[in-house]
């Protein structure tokens, strides 16, 4: 039974535009979440993070929304550049002293130019 | 970033060998964990060491022995392998465990092929 989903296994934009990225989960005793971003042969990068207590992080053209009571998040890149294209991962976290991290299983960002 | 060093990044071998997987961190960091990706699937935890000390087994079969020398070094020791052990294998580190601010950083993967 999969705690984190990334029902959306591709996405394609245009240069410029907002890319939105979905992630939903099920365990309400996650803390925190995180999307990475990942090109092929390399490992996946971290990129933003939120705890549960926020609704939203921005950092730069990167915003991670919250909805505790959807149990859902999103990552919005804006504007969106044809360097973003990689696969993006949402985590998230269990509460307590572990640091154990639930993948989804991506999504496959393309930028058009 | 190369912060995380992974080696080897590809490795073939017969279910019958015995090899290991290397990680090094360069970040100073105190927690080292070793993940699975396989095909079409999400990234499983498999490992987890807080200062040398294993704090986390996911239900790892006992093919897979890990070994922490220090905080630097994470080994994963191989031998009798299934060809369903063909993946990605991750090593990732972070500072210390139970910071959600605290991410983990991946090294770039040995892809492991059993023949």
């Amino acid at each position: 039974d999969q705690q984190v989903k990334q029902n959306s296994p591709s996405l394609s934009v245009q240069e410029g535009r907002i890319s939105i990225l979905n992630c939903d989960y099920t365990n309400s005793m996650f803390d925190y979440f995180l999307w990475y971003k990942k090109y092929p042969a390399e490992g996946p990068t971290f990129l933003i993070s939120i705890s549960s207590i926020k609704d939203k992080n921005e950092d730069g053209r990167f915003t991670v929304f919250l909805n505790k009571s959807a149990k859902h998040l999103s990552l919005h890149i804006v504007p969106s550049q044809p360097g973003d294209s990689a696969v993006y991962f949402c985590a998230a976290k269990i509460g307590g002293a572990t640091n154990k991290l639930i993948f989804g299983t991506g999504t496959l960002l393309a930028v058009q130019p | 970033e190369t912060g995380v060093t992974q080696t080897p990044r590809h490795l073939v071998m017969g279910m019958t060998n015995k090899k290991s997987l290397k990680c090094e961190q360069h970040l100073g960091h105190n927690a080292m964990y070793w993940y699975k990706q396989s095909a079409k699937k999400p990234l499983e935890l498999m490992f987890v060491y807080n200062f040398k000390e294993q704090t986390e087994n996911n239900s790892v079969p006992s093919r897979f022995s890990p070994e922490c020398p220090n905080s630097s070094h994470l080994f994963l020791h191989l031998h009798t392998l299934q060809p369903e052990d063909s993946a990605l294998y991750l090593c990732a580190s972070s500072q210390r465990l139970g910071g959600g601010d605290q991410p983990q950083h991946f090294g770039d993967g040995t892809r492991l092929s059993i023949l």
